[in-house]
């Protein structure tokens, strides 16, 4: 099945600094990623949405000089939460979409776990 | 505007009784519906998926959902439950016009031995 690998699991930051985050489809080619942010015992939020190529589409009320997207090739897609805060403090799931393959399926990532102190 | 609910944010199960999770959306168009499961600290698997044809679908781990265009339904079950199906379980649906998926709330559920 398609896989999805993020990177790192877990990550504590100070304040103020800035933390990357990788999303890799390890054995698909995704036109689509996406990034969601979940809070504890709550339901995915939808962040952005990324093409390959192109600038990232955000959700309403999330500050894209603040979650840099980028998407540089069919496998990765990188979050980049800037100047963290720990109000950022949250679990990020990427997800992607294949380029052929079932229709509109998502696979998942792992997750990052991410502390800000 | 697409929509997704699924009723009931905690289902409690004994061992062997039968589940059912429960999921409704609102589309104008029949949307492409699936079921994911997540484990805590873990991302979404999918579970199953209806896009066209049979109504009735069966997934890993023994679920099966139905799509219902008449009720706007697509309710999760599994025979049995077992202990290891207690997680998170999110329902979500996509228009292909819009190219996003919706996902429900969540349900969480509880297995008792």
């Amino acid at each position: 099945g398609a896989v999805v690998s993020q990177h790192p699991s877990r990550v504590i930051c100070k304040s103020g600094t800035s933390v990357k985050i990788e999303c890799r489809s390890l054995d698909f080619q995704a036109t689509t990623m996406f990034w969601y942010r979940q809070f504890p015992k709550q339901s995915l939020m939808l962040m952005a949405t990324s093409n390959e190529g192109s600038k990232a589409t955000y959700e309403q009320g999330v500050e894209k000089d603040k979650f840099l997207i980028n998407h540089a090739s069919l496998t990765l897609s990188t979050l980049t939460v800037t100047s963290a805060h720990p109000e950022d403090s949250s679990f990020y799931i990427c997800s992607a979409r294949a380029l052929a393959g079932g229709p509109y399926e998502q696979y998942f990532g792992p997750g990052t776990r991410l502390t800000v102190t | 505007a697409q929509s997704v609910t699924q009723l009931g944010s905690h289902v409690s199960v004994s061992e062997g009784a039968l589940v059912l999770l429960r999921c409704n959306y609102s589309s104008s168009v029949p949307p492409y519906l699936f079921w994911y499961v997540q484990y805590p600290n873990q991302g979404p698997q999918l579970l199953l998926k209806y896009t066209t044809g049979a109504t009735l679908v069966k997934g890993i781990n023994g679920f099966e959902a139905e799509f219902k265009k008449s009720e706007t339904s697509f309710h999760l079950t599994k025979p049995s439950a077992h202990m290891s199906d207690a997680a998170e379980y999110f329902c979500a649906a996509i228009n292909t016009n819009a190219g996003k998926s919706t996902f429900g709330d969540g349900t969480t559920l509880t297995v008792k031995p």
